[in-house]
């Protein structure tokens, strides 16, 4: 079966640190992968997605950055974090031959 | 995508149906209705999904409208685990990415 990991659960970085969260997928090859992040109060904010290795589409301007190494990895990353990163931030795979996404349990990123 | 609109939140009471609505008014031929669900602290789950007849898995029903401008997801017997925010997306095909709306909170209530 499949699964998505997703690490840390919660993480506290002080401003103008970097930030790198991982996301790996087990069970399927080939997954279209996502980034979202979630402020607090607010709605889901996709920010990239891929389709394949190295190809990373971003979908809002912002600090942030994405990778994807290899088929089932993908890597989320900042080089200077603000006060403003702070959120929920979530990974989800999918592929084309349904309709779901699956999500990661998520991390909880405070920026202080 | 286009877009569906949602009541920002509905209270049910605990062994009771729930229907919850979705309209999307604007919706293209080729448009899935996909509902997903977020607990606190949690990801969205997927819920459900459906293009033009009524579909029912083990977690709920969705029932569409003939025309297609909205949608129904049921819950057939809440329970205090289905107390969530209930997304209705819509979704051209695989190949496109899925956004989020505000939702409909769910309050459910022993």
């Amino acid at each position: 079966s499949q699964t998505i990991h997703q690490w840390p659960a919660t993480l506290v970085q002080p401003v103008g640190s970097p930030l790198s969260l991982e996301c790996t997928v087990e069970g399927t090859s080939n997954p279209n992968l996502y980034w979202y992040r979630q402020a607090a109060g607010r709605g889901l904010q996709l920010l990239f997605y891929s389709v394949g290795i190295g190809q990373i589409s971003s979908e809002v301007p912002q600090n942030l950055s994405a990778s994807r190494p290899q088929d089932r990895q993908f890597i989320l990353s900042s080089k200077k974090l603000l006060l403003s990163d702070s959120g929920f931030y979530l990974c989800a795979w999918g592929n084309l031959r349904d309709h779901g996404y699956t999500f990661g349990s998520g991390t909880r990123l405070t920026v202080v | 995508d286009a877009k569906t609109t949602q009541p920002n939140s509905m209270e049910s009471n605990e062994e009771e149906p729930v229907h919850l609505p979705c309209n999307h008014s604007t919706i293209s031929g080729t448009d899935y209705i996909h509902w997903y669900r977020q607990l606190p602290s949690q990801g969205p789950e997927y819920v459900i999904h459906g293009l033009t007849s009524n579909v029912n898995n083990r977690m709920a029903s969705l029932a569409i409208a003939e025309d297609r401008k909205s949608s129904t997801l049921i819950l057939h017997r809440a329970t205090l685990r289905d107390a969530a925010v209930y997304y209705c997306i819509l979704r051209d095909s695989g190949y496109s990415t899925l956004t989020f709306g505000k939702g409909t909170m769910l309050l459910v209530s022993p």
